[in-house]
This record gives C-alpha cells, sequence and structure tokens, in this order.
C-alpha cells in the first residue's frame, strides 16, 4: 500500500517566521512530489512542484526533497496569516500508468 | 498555472434527482482527468480517473452506476451524481493534466448538497 503521511497539526508560528512542512512516503519509485495549499471551502491551488533531489525556490517557498530518505519538505519564509491554510502534500506513484496519492494535510496557522 | 474551469460552485437538489457537474481544461489538452470528494476537515478521496475516451477507472468503493463519469474530450470531462442522496452531499472537485508525470491542476470544486 503506498502512502503519503503528513503530520495534521495544527502548525502554529508567529507572523514572520519561518513554517516548516513535512511529508513522507513509502515508495522508493515515486516520481515526481507537490504541494498544494487548500483554503476553507476552496479547491487545492498547486503552490510547488519537485521532482529531483535537492532544494527548488520560488518566492517565499522553498521544497526540499530527499529520496534516500523519502522525505519532502516545504518551507515558508516570513510566514503571513494569508498563509493560513490546510498543506497537502501529493506524490505521483508509477503504477502501470501514474498515480497520485495526497497526504491528509496539516493546518497551518501563522498568527498576526 | 494551467486553467481548469468547473460548474456549477454550488448546487442544491433534492433526493433523487440527478446532478451533473462539468470540468473543462481552457488552455490545455487534459488526457487525463481526477474526479475527488472532500468531506469536512478530510482529506481528498480519489473516485475515479478518466483518459480521454476510454471509460474511467472507478477506485475500490465507489459505484460507477451511481457517479457517471464521461470524458468525451480533451477540454471536458462531466461527473453525474444519480439518484441522488443526502449522503452524497461534499465537495466534488476534478482534477487534470495533460497526461504522463506531470503537473495537475484543480478545478473549483463543487460543493454539492442534497436536501
Amino acid at each position: 500500500q503506498k502512502e503519503v503521511e503528513q503530520n495534521s497539526g495544527p502548525l502554529s508560528v508567529p507572523e514572520g517566521a519561518i513554517a516548516s512542512l513535512n511529508c513522507t512516503y513509502s515508495d522508493r519509485v515515486s516520481q515526481s512530489f507537490f504541494w498544494y495549499r487548500q483554503y476553507s471551502g476552496k479547491s487545492p491551488e498547486l503552490i510547488m512542484s519537485i521532482y529531483s533531489n535537492g532544494d527548488k525556490e520560488d518566492g517565499r517557498f522553498t521544497a526540499q526533497l530527499n529520496k534516500a530518505s523519502q522525505y519532502v519538505s516545504l518551507l515558508i519564509r516570513d510566514s503571513q496569516p494569508s498563509d493560513s491554510a490546510t498543506y497537502l502534500c501529493a506524490v505521483n506513484f508509477l503504477t502501470g500508468g501514474f498515480k497520485t496519492i495526497f497526504g491528509a494535510g496539516t493546518r497551518l496557522f501563522v498568527k498576526a | 498555472g494551467a486553467v481548469v474551469s468547473q460548474h456549477p460552485s454550488r448546487v442544491i437538489c433534492k433526493s433523487g434527482t440527478s446532478v451533473k457537474i462539468e470540468c473543462r481544461s481552457l488552455d490545455f489538452q487534459a488526457t487525463t482527468m481526477f474526479w475527488y470528494r472532500q468531506f469536512p476537515k478530510q482529506s481528498l478521496m480519489l473516485m475515479a480517473t478518466s483518459n480521454e475516451g476510454s471509460k474511467a477507472t472507478y477506485e475500490q468503493g465507489v459505484e460507477k452506476d451511481k457517479f457517471l463519469i464521461n470524458h468525451a474530450s480533451l477540454t471536458l470531462s462531466t461527473l453525474t451524481v444519480t439518484s441522488a442522496h443526502p449522503e452524497d452531499s461534499s465537495f466534488y472537485i476534478c482534477r487534470l493534466n495533460s497526461g504522463g508525470n506531470t503537473e495537475a491542476f484543480f478545478g473549483q470544486g463543487t460543493r454539492l448538497t442534497v436536501v
């Protein structure tokens, strides 16, 4: 059973701090990794994708991938109250076609 | 990112009726479409995957005769909830990609309430 696991939180950080969100996955042949942000009552929005080991930066967001440890993380620098949302980790697995498995999400609260 | 249009955004229907939800890709060819449902404070649950021109593959426990999926073109997929019941009330979301190991984009979601 392929799994993607996230701490459900809530994770609470003060405004301006770095928020660190973590995700582990079970399958070593996972191909690609995504972070989505979902506001309450809204559809998820893709914020980062990462395909190879290392860091990928986009504005205040940095995704980090370590395939050997089967670990992907998302760092949010200078956190803002508007970053308060649920962050979903998603992993593409190759199983005779690609299948995406979502984690349960981590709720983030950024306190003003 | 790519533009995906899903509508209606909200629908209220009576028990026993059917509801159709449309999902369109506006600026790319969506070879693969996914349909999810999400209950409050829960994660996304994949219902089915469809590839253009072929029958949808349903996840275990999802009734294919109740949740009809049509993916007749590279830009349009529909989900029809037939003979809706109050327990079908949920947030339904489509997700599209252009195939393979590529990024995929969500529609805006449809809040279905069955009364």
